[in-house]
């Protein structure tokens, strides 16, 4: 079964700081990774998406890394602020199917 | 531009009831999906829809029915609600499929049955 695992499950940082989350996947064949920020109480917001050929991409503050060969990805936070408490959630698809495969997100909580 | 509406925000239904969760996009969108959100685990798809007349299961589908009323709306029903659907529900569009395209979500559904 293709999986999405994601780590830490949880992280608390002090506002300012920088933080990074780590997906790893065994979807096969690969296709591509995106990822998400969940904020409490609302739908899922896209932050990247990365094809194969791809290995990094930025959106403000938020940096996206993969590698395809080993199958890892991970999400980069810059001077974190308080609106970045959030579950990020990471999701590979498969060039196989139709479905989306969802990693079960990293909380990341921001205090003062 | 109201994106992807869901209603209702929140209910409660005893096992055995039945209800139709609606949802709409005004993004002109062709495909829309289904989802749940359960405690520790990630978002399953339910049921999908690439396009308007078209519906296909996802990896949960049994307990569901959907219909893609046209191309804006696309419900999620539940006919005979149990305690294992208390979840949170989500709807989701985007603009053909999701090879890569990005998904829109609602607000999510948040229905627990007793």
């Amino acid at each position: 079964k293709n999986q999405v695992e994601q780590s830490p499950q949880s992280l608390i940082i002090l506002e300012g700081k920088n933080c990074t989350l780590q997906c790893n996947y065994t979807v096969s064949p690969f296709s591509n990774l995106r990822w998400y920020k969940q904020d409490t109480g609302r739908g899922p917001v896209s932050l990247t998406i990365m094809t194969f050929s791809e290995n990094t991409k930025s959106n403000g503050r938020y940096t996206a890394t993969l590698d395809a060969d080993t199958k890892q990805s991970s999400l980069h936070i810059t001077a974190s602020q308080l609106s970045d408490s959030a579950s990020y959630i990471c999701v590979v698809r498969s060039n196989s199917g139709y479905a989306l495969n969802f990693g079960k997100g990293t909380s990341l909580l921001v205090t003062p | 531009n109201a994106g992807v509406t869901q209603t209702p925000k929140f209910q409660v239904l005893k096992t055995g009831q039945s209800m139709t969760l609606q949802c709409a996009q005004d993004m002109n969108h062709n495909s829309m999906y289904w989802y749940r959100q359960d405690p520790g685990m990630g978002l399953r798809l339910i049921y999908y829809s690439a396009s308007e007349g078209t519906t296909d299961k996802g990896e949960v589908p049994n307990g569901y029915n959907v219909s893609r009323l046209n191309k804006r709306e696309f419900s999620l029903r539940l006919e005979s609600a149990a305690p294992s659907q208390t979840s949170v529900y989500f709807c989701a569009s985007s603009a053909r499929g999701p090879i890569t395209d990005t998904q829109y979500f609602g607000p999510g559904t948040r229905l627990t049955v007793l």
